[in-house]
C-alpha cells in the first residue's frame, strides 16, 4: 500500500524558512519509474504545482518560486524535503506531496500523480 | 510556462446529467494532460491520465478526450459523489501547471 505523509510546522513567521518533509512508504525513491511532487493550495483557491524530484535526483521548480524553493531526497529514510525561504502570509496554504508515477502510454512517456498525502496546513503569520 | 484554462469555472447540475468540462492549453501539449477530482477538505484524486486513460478503480462514467490544445472531461451520468472540484494538469513540460478548477455543484 502506497502512503505519503507530510510533516512540518503549522505556523511560521514572515521571513522565516519553511521545511516540509514527505515520508513515503510502499515504494522506493530509488525506483526509476517514481518521483515525488509538492503541490500547494491556498484556502479556497486552486492547486499550485511547486516542484518535483525523480530517482536520479532530477529536479524541477515552479518558475515564480524557483528562487525560494529547494527540493531534496533521502532515499535511506524514504523522505523528500521541500524548503521554502522568506515566507510571506500569501504562502499560507495546504501543502501536499504526491507520488509521481512515470508510465508509457500509447508510445509516449508521461507521468501523473497517483497517490497523495493528506496535506498539511501551513499558516504564515506574525 | 504553459497555461491551462478550464471552463466553466463552476456549473450546477442534477444527478443523472451528462457533464462536460473543458481544458484549453496555451500551446500544443499532445496528450500530456491529466484530470483530478478534489472533494472539500480532501487531497485530489487522479481520474484520467494521458488525456483519455482511466485510472484504475475510477468509475467508467468518467472519460477524457482531446489532444494538442483542447481537452474534455465528461461524466456520463452525474452521481451524488461526483459533486467536487475538477482540475486539469499538463505534464508536457516543466514547470508542470494546473488549471484553475471547475466546481460541480448540485442543482
Amino acid at each position: 500500500q502506497v502512503t505519503l505523509k507530510e510533516s512540518g510546522p503549522v505556523l511560521v513567521k514572515p521571513t522565516e524558512t519553511l521545511t516540509l518533509t514527505c515520508t513515503v512508504s510502499g515504494f522506493s525513491l530509488n525506483n526509476t519509474r517514481m518521483g515525488v511532487s509538492w503541490i500547494r493550495q491556498p484556502p479556497g483557491k486552486a492547486l499550485e504545482w511547486l516542484a518535483h524530484i525523480f530517482s536520479k535526483d532530477e529536479k524541477s521548480y515552479s518558475t515564480s518560486l524557483k528562487s525560494r524553493l529547494t527540493i531534496s531526497k533521502d532515499t535511506s529514510k524514504s523522505q523528500v524535503v521541500l524548503t521554502m525561504t522568506n515566507l510571506d502570509p500569501v504562502d499560507t496554504a495546504t501543502y501536499y506531496c504526491a507520488r509521481l508515477h512515470i508510465s508509457m502510454v500509447r508510445g509516449l512517456i508521461t507521468d501523473f500523480l497517483d497517490s497523495w498525502g493528506q496535506g498539511t496546513l501551513v499558516t504564515v503569520s506574525s | 510556462d504553459i497555461q491551462l484554462a478550464q471552463s466553466p469555472s463552476s456549473l450546477s447540475a442534477s444527478v443523472g446529467d451528462r457533464v462536460t468540462i473543458t481544458c484549453r492549453a496555451s500551446q500544443s501539449i499532445s496528450i500530456y494532460l491529466n484530470w483530478y477530482q478534489q472533494k472539500p477538505g480532501k487531497a485530489p484524486k487522479l481520474l484520467i491520465y494521458a488525456a483519455s486513460s482511466l485510472q484504475s478503480g475510477v468509475p467508467s462514467r468518467f472519460s477524457g478526450s482531446g489532444s494538442a490544445t483542447d481537452f474534455t472531461l465528461t461524466i456520463s451520468s452525474l452521481q451524488p459523489e461526483d459533486f467536487a472540484t475538477y482540475y486539469c494538469q499538463q505534464t508536457y513540460s516543466t514547470p508542470r501547471t494546473f488549471g484553475q478548477g471547475t466546481k460541480v455543484e448540485i442543482k
